[in-house]
């Protein structure tokens, strides 16, 4: 089974428009840590956003939030305003086990974002 | 700048021939990772370091690929005899667990090295 899963392969949004990335997730550990990374044409991944599985409340950093529904299992990323250099492709990752134990990531396939002026 | 950086950032090599890519952590960083990414695809993990012991090694990393970290600093991964699947960009991250800023764990990567075997 995947562990994560990005059902989305490609959205177009409208700019200053609000847009959801879907993000669904399997493991059996209680303690895990999903990230959402950006990657624009250039290659580089770009942290954004991170929820621990403790973690009480939805992770915000500026004008990206996480949806997390950690009975559904899912994780979805808000991106709100957005804007022209929000196009690239977007990866939902999870690590399984505690912070401290430094585990490697597994990654979803992606969905690719293009903002329509 | 101190962020992750990876050299070369390009390789075209024909099939067969033995490439080494090398990455540089952020400076205080204790833990390195390989990961490759085919196109359209989301990253695969290869390895892992800690320090300088291979605590992890993915079952894609056949025996043609080998990874090194020999004084804990900066890493090497060479692949030998190579092929064209393994066109790829190959990426590095580095995180560690008592950083100064940012949180315990957050994996920052590099650039990557895109590879082309002809």
């Amino acid at each position: 089974a995947q562990k994560i899963t990005q059902t989305q392969p490609g959205m177009f949004v409208q700019e200053k428009e609000a847009v959801t990335l879907d993000c669904t997730y399997d493991t059996s550990d209680p303690s895990y840590g999903l990230f959402w990374y950006k990657q624009p044409s250039s290659g580089e991944m770009i942290f954004l956003i991170y929820q621990g599985s403790y973690d009480q409340q939805n992770a915000t950093e500026g004008r990206y939030s996480l949806n997390f529904q950690k009975a559904r299992k899912s994780a979805n990323l808000v991106i709100s305003a957005s804007q022209l250099g929000d196009s690239a492709m977007y990866f939902c990752a999870m690590r399984e086990g505690p912070v401290a134990a430094g585990n490697k990531l597994t990654f979803g396939g992606g969905t690719r974002v293009l903002v329509k002026p | 700048d101190t962020g992750v950086s990876q050299d070369p950032r390009h390789k075209i090599t024909k099939r067969g021939q033995n490439v080494t890519f090398r990455c540089d952590p952020i400076s205080e960083h204790n833990r390195l990772y390989w990961y490759r990414q085919t196109l359209g695809q989301g990253p695969e993990f290869l390895t892992y370091f800690q320090n300088e012991a291979q605590l992890e090694k993915s079952r894609l990393l056949s025996d043609r690929f080998s990874a090194e970290r020999p004084k804990g600093s900066f890493s090497t991964l060479e692949i030998q005899r190579t092929e064209q699947g393994d066109s790829a960009m190959y990426l590095c991250a580095s995180s560690s667990n008592h950083p100064t800023s940012g949180r315990v764990g957050e994996q920052f990567f590099g650039p990557g090295t895109r590879l082309t075997v002809l």
